[in-house]
């Protein structure tokens, strides 16, 4: 196992499209976590997943965002009618402990 | 209140100096981890270090170590002997139980090792 992967890397969409990113995370590893980053900021704790079930997500996240982990492995963060200030870096992570990043997805709202 | 504070938005050190960077925490927890990440300008976030609130040495991970000062709320991250690869931003986490195992992260703290 390589390491927590994400797919696209970057992704450049029109305002109001719906757009979908994906999470492979480490195998053992049962809990998954999404993340946004705007420029200079630290990570934003988007919403956690400990196997299938979702249990925590945050206030910051509008309806307009569903996230999935059907079988407990791989994930899906999913951006409905996308807007300008949805743009940023998606990081996807997975922990037994600490946790381990992907490389990110650059969603960029034009 | 932020849960991670971390109030050095840039430092620099000469290389192969040791540097300090600050992080300061809240929580009502008695049981909590604390980590520190780097990230270059890749963009990738890279685990660097880890202490848990009930370990009483002080983490140490090659020229990375954690001065944990509990009663203080403190986790900084000392790095000895600084690289020019060690240039890139640098966030502390937190981790709390209550709330599902949610991580909290800083603002981060820029470092630039000059030659």
């Amino acid at each position: 196992d390589t390491g927590v992967s994400q797919n696209p890397r970057h992704k450049i969409t029109k305002r109001g499209q719906n757009v979908t990113f994906r999470c492979d995370p480490i195998s053992e590893h049962n809990r998954l976590y999404w993340y946004r980053q705007t420029l200079g900021q630290g990570p934003e704790f988007l919403t956690y997943f400990q196997n299938e079930a979702q249990l925590e997500k945050s206030r910051l996240l509008s309806d307009r965002f569903s996230a999935e982990r059907p079988k407990g492995s791989f994930s899906t963060l999913e951006i409905q009618r996308t807007e300008q200030g949805d743009s940023a870096m998606y990081l996807c992570a997975s922990s037994f402990n600490e946790q381990y990043f992907g490389p990110g997805t650059r969603l960029t709202v034009t | 209140a932020q849960k991670i504070t971390q109030t050095q938005p840039g430092m620099f050190v000469q290389e192969k100096e040791a540097v300090t960077l600050d992080c300061t925490y809240d929580t009502s927890d008695q049981s909590y981890g604390l980590f520190w990440y780097k990230q270059p300008s890749s963009g990738e976030m890279i685990f660097l270090i880890y202490q848990g609130s009930y370990d009483e040495q002080n983490a140490t991970e090659g020229r990375y170590s954690l001065n944990f000062q509990k009663a203080r709320k403190s986790a900084n991250l000392v790095i000895s002997a600084s690289q020019l690869g060690d240039s890139a931003m640098y966030f502390c986490a937190m981790r709390e139980p209550r709330g599902g195992n949610q991580f909290y992260f800083g603002t981060g703290t820029s470092l630039t090792v000059i030659p």
